[in-house]
């Protein structure tokens, strides 16, 4: 079945740093999303791109579709305490809008 | 805008007995609502889509007399967790797609933390 190879699992990094997370597919996907997860709550959109080649920024984070529409980037610049939590890609479907999920990056930031 | 909203956000109830969370689109209407179950530590995992008016598409491995899904109208899906046992306590979540006036996007519900005792 369709997959996304998300990665890093886990950063470690320190406040003020920025941070880089990647999804490949073995698919071509119409749309890739990036969603934010606190625990215990739902995910939350951060970007959406729906272009192949897009790049697209919301503040801190910036995000690419890329060319081949197999494979996204998120970025996120000058992390600070409240970017803590875990990032999914997620490949959209067009033929049902079904989401495919990456398996996750936890981000946390050391004191 | 695009707010999704699920009560309760959390239960506890007993072995045997059925639960309905509900999942709502507070400021869109959604014709599709997609149901997630989440373990800990990991990502979400599709149970069911539903579309309003018609019957909800199960994901294989998921039991449709077991989990029942309700789309009646465009803002509103159910989930009843029938007979439930403790296998089933999980950290279920809802999303809405918002086609109208822009880029297809889901928006989710903030999830329902179940536990069967």
């Amino acid at each position: 079945g369709q997959q996304l190879n998300q990665s890093p699992q886990s950063m470690f990094i320190q406040e003020g740093e920025d941070v880089s997370m990647n999804c490949t597919s073995s698919s071509i996907f119409n749309t890739w999303l990036w969603y934010k997860q606190d625990p215990g709550e739902g995910p939350v959109l951060l970007i959406a791109l729906y272009k192949a080649g897009e790049l697209t920024s919301n503040g801190r984070l910036t995000a690419q579709f890329g060319i081949t529409r197999k494979d996204s980037f998120l970025n996120i610049s000058a992390s600070i305490p409240s970017d803590v939590g875990i990032y999914f890609c997620a490949g959209q479907l067009k033929s049902n809008y079904q989401l495919i999920w990456g398996a996750g990056t936890k981000l946390i930031i050391k004191p | 805008g695009a707010v999704v909203s699920q009560h309760p956000s959390r239960v506890i109830c007993k072995s045997g007995t059925s639960v309905k969370i509900e999942c709502r689109s507070l400021d869109f209407q959604a014709t599709t609502m997609f149901w997630y179950r989440q373990f800990p530590k990991q990502s979400l995992m599709l149970m069911a889509t539903s579309n309003e008016g018609s019957k909800a598409t199960y994901e294989q491995g998921v039991e449709k007399d077991k989990f029942l899904i309700n789309h009646a109208s465009l803002t509103l899906s159910t989930l009843t967790v029938t007979s439930a046992h403790p296998e089933d306590s999980s950290f279920y979540i809802c999303s809405a797609r918002d086609r109208a006036g822009g880029p297809d996007t889901q928006y989710f519900g903030p999830g329902t933390r179940l536990t069967v005792l």
